[in-house]
């Protein structure tokens, strides 16, 4: 079964360190987002992919980056870490189609220490 | 910046009763969609409605979606405790093929 898969599940790094989340998907999607969820906001959207070589900015971008060099992958890297990014990171990804839904990974709760 | 807002934020019902929450959002949209989450797992699609339907269903899931008040609101029928997630809308706007979120409804289903 196709699916989308995350990882690590669980990080835990230091302030200033450059840090990778990986995301996978089998379902061949063309469209690909990273959001991060917190406490009393919901998920808000960081960087978003419509395809190969395709990168967008999102609502809260600053401190992170994502390329896209094939259809599965689209990790998303935190520059120098920073405790505001604290948070549980979502990928997800839906087809080029404008009516279907996004199918999410399971997570990765990060910490900055 | 959140398109859709859940209210109530908590919602607590007993099994065997209706759960229902309502999603309010700003600007037209394609479509708008609803989906679950349960305790440390990632969201999942429940229901989908397009801006030119009134109502869908789903087994027990039953959506509405009024255009002119830029509202929608899911309705659980006879809860179960395993219903017992928090639940998101979310909406589809002009080109974007991007789910905006709102901070959803912490549903509670008590056995």
């Amino acid at each position: 079964d196709a699916e989308i898969t995350q990882s690590p599940r669980h990080k835990i790094t230091e302030t200033g360190r450059q840090v990778t989340l990986a995301c996978h998907q089998t379902w061949n999607h063309n469209n690909m987002f990273w959001y991060r969820q917190d406490l009393g906001h919901g998920l808000r959207l960081i960087h978003y992919s419509y395809g190969v070589q395709d990168t967008n900015k999102g609502e809260v971008s600053d401190g992170y980056s994502v390329s896209r060099s094939n259809t599965e992958d689209l990790p998303l890297t935190l520059e120098s870490a920073a405790s505001s990014q604290t948070s549980v990171y979502f990928c997800a990804s839906s087809s080029g189609d404008r009516g279907t839904e996004a199918f999410f990974g399971q997570g990765t709760r990060l910490t900055v220490v | 910046s959140q398109q859709g807002e859940e209210d109530p934020q908590a919602l607590s019902i007993q099994e065997g009763e209706n759960a229902t929450m309502n999603c309010s959002y700003k600007t037209s949209i394609n479509n708008l969609q609803w989906y679950r989450q349960n305790s440390g797992r990632g969201l999942v699609h429940l229901i989908l409605i397009r801006s030119n339907e009134r109502e869908k269903h789903s087994g027990r899931l039953r959506v509405t979606l009024d255009t002119s008040k830029k509202s929608s609101s899911l309705l659980i029928t006879a809860s179960r405790a395993a219903d017992t997630a928090s639940y998101f809308c979310a909406t589809l706007s002009g080109g974007s093929y991007i789910p905006t979120f709102g901070r959803g409804t912490s549903l509670i289903v008590h056995p």
